[in-house]
């Protein structure tokens, strides 16, 4: 069965801490990992990964893949309040056009 | 702000009802998806158009049923509602139907069956 799994489920911090949250998935013919923000409704896309080992980045956010361990994190410095939101992990299949998504990562951001 | 829209925001009604959500895809796009977001799961894929024609379909319920229209605007249609049926209904869009596309959500519709 095709699962995307994130960790942790929530996670707060402080204003500049660093984070890192973790998508693990076992899904047949993976093509692409996306993440996506999702604040009070919508989630807004942030990065599309579909190479092992190169980086993406914008701004203080960033994102790695690597497909022998099938994982990803989003690493995100020096968090700001409006950092904070539900992060979500979605895998695109190969022959399929719909993405797979995983529960989230609920980050919440104190002053 | 994605550039896809969608109406209402909210929408209240009874079990046994039948309700129909609107989305426009932004401006361009030729596929529109639709969500499932329950309190408990995470987004669930429910059924994609493609130019107006049903390209995928996903876990969608047979008293649910969608369609695109020739100016690309989707409407997912839910009937005989139950109280599970309570849900955020998003609607995405892309460029095309191609597996490389990033999709752009919309602001959804907060659904509620008392």
């Amino acid at each position: 069965e095709d699962k995307v799994v994130q960790s942790p489920l929530s996670l707060v911090v402080h204003e500049g801490d660093t984070v890192t949250l973790n998508c693990s998935y076992e899904v047949t013919n993976f093509r692409s990992l996306l993440w996506y923000k999702q604040e009070k409704k919508a989630p807004t896309f942030l990065f599309m990964l579909t190479s092992s080992g190169i980086e993406k980045k914008s701004g203080r956010l960033s994102s790695i893949l690597d497909k022998k361990e099938l994982f990803s994190i989003l690493n995100i410095t020096a968090t700001q309040t409006g950092d904070s939101a539900v992060y979500l992990c979605a895998v695109g299949q190969t022959g399929a056009n719909n993405l797979f998504f995983g529960t989230g990562t609920r980050l919440t951001v104190i002053p | 702000d994605s550039g896809v829209t969608q109406t209402p925001k909210h929408l209240i009604t009874a079990t046994g009802q039948r309700v129909t959500l609107r989305c426009s895809p932004r401006s361009g796009d030729l596929s529109v998806y639709w969500y499932q977001q329950s309190l408990d799961q995470g987004l669930q894929f429910l059924i994609q158009y493609y130019n107006g024609e049903e390209r995928a379909k996903g876990n969608i319920l047979e008293r649910f049923s969608a369609q695109q229209f020739p100016d690309l605007h989707s409407e997912l249609n839910l009937s005989s509602l139950e109280l599970g049926d309570s849900a955020l209904y998003f609607c995405a869009s892309s460029a095309r139907s191609g597996e490389t596309d990033t999709q752009y959500f919309g602001p959804g519709t907060r659904l509620t069956v008392l």
